[in-house]
């Protein structure tokens, strides 16, 4: 079963704009994680939200979560060639050892 | 530096063969975890395991099965590969259960299997 719905499941921008991207979940979370995957390798933990928290920042991310509306955003500023992948958020959930994971959003950063 | 490595990045099988991915980590986590991931459908979990010896299945677990013998090594196992079992797969670990940082996973590389 699928927690994260990631938003839009495709999106090309130009080198130097920011790139946003959506996902929604259904259940109650201890935290929301967002992931990195390169072409053909594994992924790539970059960001952890807890549930109590509404906003996290790393570097060029942004990390925004509504509980109220089971959502979360990442926003990567300023966006180069290399952060072409494919992003996932995942949900790990409230006493459990499972993380699940959306089908991901594929970015394309047009140098 | 933290590492999960997964012993074939490329394997090509036969229908009826029996498959073995394996998978070691060094970063003494107790929590190891098996996904498959399919174009369009994300990473679905197979199998994990909380500790040595314990296995637990997660969402898709028919056709396989799993071992875990030592703490850094998690194995998967197709007892008789099918074409429908032709995928990404990738193994991950995690420390920390049922707190605040609950699931967040160190993945390996991946192993692409082709079954034919």
């Amino acid at each position: 079963s699928q927690q994260g719905e990631e938003d839009p499941q495709a999106l090309s921008i130009q080198e130097g704009e920011n790139a946003t991207m959506n996902c929604s979940y259904k259940t109650s979370i201890n935290n929301l994680q967002w992931y990195r995957q390169n072409s053909g390798r594994g992924l790539v933990h970059l960001i952890l939200i807890r549930s109590n928290e509404r906003e996290k920042h790393s570097g060029r991310l942004r990390v925004t979560l509504d509980t109220s509306k089971k959502s979360s955003s990442l926003l990567i500023t300023a966006s180069r060639a290399a952060d072409t992948a494919s992003y996932f958020c995942a949900t790990g959930n409230t006493g459990g050892f499972k993380t699940i994971f959306g089908a991901g959003t594929r970015l394309f950063v047009k140098a | 530096d933290v590492k999960v490595t997964q012993s074939s990045r490329y394997l090509v099988k036969r229908t009826g063969e029996k498959v073995f991915l394996e998978c070691v980590q060094d970063m003494d986590h107790e929590n190891m975890f098996w996904y498959r991931q399919d174009p369009g459908l994300g990473l679905r979990l197979i199998y994990f395991s909380y500790d040595v010896k314990m296995k637990e299945k997660g969402d898709i677990p028919e056709g396989y099965s799993v071992s875990r013998e030592k703490k850094e090594r998690f194995s998967l196992i197709l007892e008789s590969a099918s074409t429908n079992q032709t995928s990404m797969y990738l193994c991950a670990s995690s420390l920390d259960v049922g707190g605040p940082n609950t699931g967040e996973l160190f993945f390996g590389e991946g192993s692409r299997l082709t079954v034919l």
